[in-house]
């Protein structure tokens, strides 16, 4: 089972409002990412935790709010966004972050800012 | 940093075959990935190699040469749900590992 699930699947959230996206897998991967994905671009990295550990923050606005509560769990909590975050947010899992142990991919969160 | 080219866009008919090149600059390369992407849809993968050479799976079949940065993902008899975009992969090792992606070749098969 190579399953990352991703809850919502669409968000449309005003400027002013708080919310989070989840990002859940049971594969006993170690290594967790969030990417953006603007229209016709390729995905660009913005977190990586490795055993629970932020390791890289691809110097991301403070708006982005990572979490991982646990192994199997990935939080993004969104605060005061702006249209242009608009975009396709995808939580990836790997075996560990070090090395090149292949990423899987959840389906996404299709973010809409108003 | 690093450079990754892919062809924008490439059409091909059914049941043909169909090559799409990769060519790249890098530091601290760590090995190459193929995903495929249907629109609105998350990657999901296809090949690796860190080896020069060939990697075959099937339908798709992944070549690297690490002394010319340069890999091509070859898709045999086409399906009209091969239609979608193939976006190459740099893994790096900055200590942590770094997918960086390409732009992305969409490729459209026709009957």
């Amino acid at each position: 089972d190579t399953e990352v699930t991703q809850t919502p699947k669409h968000l449309v959230m005003g400027m002013t409002n708080k919310k989070s996206l989840k990002c859940e897998q049971h594969m006993g991967h170690r290594a967790m990412y969030w990417y953006k994905q603007k229209a016709k671009k390729p995905p660009e990295l913005m977190f990586v935790y490795s055993y629970e550990k932020l390791s890289i923050n691809e110097s991301v606005p403070s708006r982005f709010s990572p979490e991982c509560p646990n192994s199997s769990l990935l939080n993004l909590h969104l605060h005061a966004l702006q249209p242009e975050d608009s975009a396709l947010y995808l939580c990836a899992s790997s075996q560990d972050a070090a090395g090149a142990d292949t990423q899987y991919f959840g389906p996404g969160t299709r973010l809409t800012v108003l | 940093g690093q450079n990754i080219d892919q062809p924008t866009e490439m059409t091909a008919t059914e049941g043909a075959i169909v090559q799409i090149n990769c060519t790249y600059q890098t530091s601290g390369f760590n090995g190459l990935f193929w995903y495929q992407q249907h629109a609105g849809e998350a990657p999901t993968f296809l090949s690796y190699n860190v080896l020069d050479g060939l990697e075959e799976k099937g339908r798709f079949s992944s070549f690297l040469s690490r002394s010319k940065g340069y890999s091509y993902l070859l898709l045999k008899e086409l399906q009209m749900k091969d239609s979608a975009s193939y976006l190459c992969a740099l893994s790096r090792d900055t200590g942590f590992q770094k997918l960086v992606f390409g732009t992305g070749t969409r490729l459209l098969v026709s009957p």
